[in-house]
């Protein structure tokens, strides 16, 4: 069975770097990509990026361009978050999800089916 | 980017009611859309995706609709575990928009 572990709760101060981490322990290959959503206390989500493990091919929404850094170690299935110069504005949760693709008459789409546990970080 | 609207934002309803919850997308989106419903502490849950396809697992009384720029998740008969937030998405050429989502709560 396909599951996502993230690391656990972190709490940092304004100005420090951090590295959260989303693992897939089941079997397979890596031949998926991963998303990273972000979630305010009390607020909606919001998709940050996503990145294909097999290849670290990387897309950014235009919202987190330029403030985080989604990276991926395919050996071990393990995709990352990162910052280098945290901000009080982002703690939140952080959860990651495995993008999967179905096939109905003869089109694509795109389905998040398998998250992860999520990621308390606090910046404070 | 394309910007999706949901409504009502928050919504007060009784178990075995008949609830609609819209989604109206900025732009066509054809029918690259899915639904999550998401409770206190928890990660979302899919319970539809290309607008209308239920996902495994999921209750025969979750159903989407729409196609281009409006959608809807109807939930036919409340039950008490169905009170929970919902968003809608939209999964469309690497962009993964979320919807403000709707509280659903017990009148």
């Amino acid at each position: 069975e396909v599951q996502l572990v993230q690391s656990g709760a972190e709490v940092k101060k304004p100005g420090e770097s951090l590295k959260i981490s989303c693992k897939n322990s089941g079997f397979g290959f890596s031949d998926y990509w991963i998303a990273w959503v972000r979630q305010k206390p009390g607020k909606g989500l919001e998709w940050m990026g996503i990145i294909y493990l097999d290849d670290s091919d990387t897309r950014y929404s235009s919202s987190f361009q330029g403030q985080v850094t989604i990276s991926a170690d395919k050996s071990i299935k393990t995709a990352y978050l990162q910052w280098n110069n945290l901000k009080a504005s982002d703690t939140a949760m952080y959860y990651c999800a495995r993008q999967e693709t179905q096939w109905l008459d003869r089109s694509a789409f795109y389905t998040w089916g398998q998250w992860g546990q999520g990621t308390l970080v606090t910046v404070s | 980017d394309i910007q999706l609207t949901q409504s009502p934002s928050l919504l007060s309803a009784s178990v075995g009611d008949r609830v609609r919850i819209t989604c109206r997308a900025s732009q066509g989106i054809n029918n690259y859309l899915a639904w999550y419903q998401q409770k206190p502490g928890k990660a979302p849950k899919l319970l539809i995706y290309a607008a209308s396809t239920l996902q495994s697992g999921v209750p025969s009384r979750f159903s989407g609709s729409g196609s281009g720029t409006e959608f809807a998740l109807t939930i036919s008969s409340l039950q008490p575990e169905d009170f929970a937030t919902y968003y809608c998405q939209q999964l469309n050429s690497y962009s993964y928009t979320f919807g403000q989502g709707t509280k659903l709560e017990i009148k």
